[in-house]
């Protein structure tokens, strides 16, 4: 699975949107881009992912480039609660011998009030 | 609530004591992972089963750790001879065969060795 490179830690101010950036120069053309999160002390939970297209549901919008190198995670109304590491995984959609996660340092993002 | 659930929620123990951990899938799903996840750092993949066989250990698993999942359901984590450095949140994940979705989590189990 491709490696992808998030910034350590980002601000958001409660009520704006969050833009969180991801890098995966080296992705492959079978590889699906997926989010995550992890509040403080529970598991990780599932946010979006894409292949091509932009893709949007009640949690999160995911823009990928073009040349899909890049994406960004769009919190629109952050809140609060929003407050979580988001980790930015790139691997192959589906795979019959198993779809194995690799977490990086992931994004750690304070929504301040 | 994912559907994963983990017991117990927490566990200390004292070193070279043994410890088990049991997670409980989303009944529909075959395949179960099992991640460990140290202070700072984003959770590492230990195994994963496709309903009771064991299809891939990472070379994290060492010999003292041992998982398993009798009747393709439930499974348990076993860890020999605790070590300090065991410490650690112990994650369970499970998905479908041929679902590009997502992984569901559990809530995890907190190892603490004194």
């Amino acid at each position: 699975d491709a490696k992808t490179t998030q910034p350590p830690s980002m601000d958001c101010a409660e009520g704006r949107a969050a833009n969180l950036p991801c890098n995966h120069s080296t992705i492959s053309g079978n590889e699906y881009v997926y989010w995550y999160r992890q509040i403080h002390s529970q598991g990780p939970q599932y946010i979006i992912h894409g292949l091509k297209n932009n893709e949007t549901n009640e949690m999160a919008s995911l823009i990928i480039t073009e040349d899909r190198k890049s994406s960004t995670l769009i919190l629109p109304h952050a809140t609060l609660r929003d407050t979580a590491v988001y980790y930015c995984i790139v691997r192959v959609g589906t795979n019959n011998a198993g779809n194995m996660l690799t977490f990086g340092g992931g994004t750690r993002l304070m929504v301040k009030p | 609530d994912t559907g994963v659930s983990q017991n117990p929620r927490h566990k200390i123990t004292k070193r070279g004591q043994n410890v088990t951990f049991r997670c409980d899938p989303i009944s529909e799903h075959n395949r179960l992972y099992w991640y460990r996840q140290t202070l700072g750092q984003g959770p590492e993949f230990l195994t994963y089963f496709q309903n009771e066989a064991q299809l891939e250990k990472s070379r994290l698993l060492s010999d003292r750790f041992s998982a398993e999942r009798p009747k393709g359901s439930f499974s348990t984590l076993e860890i020999q001879r605790t070590e300090q450095g065991d410490s650690a949140m112990y994650l369970c994940a499970t998905d479908q065969t041929g679902k590009t979705d997502t992984q569901y989590f559990g809530p995890g189990t907190r190892l603490t060795v004194l």
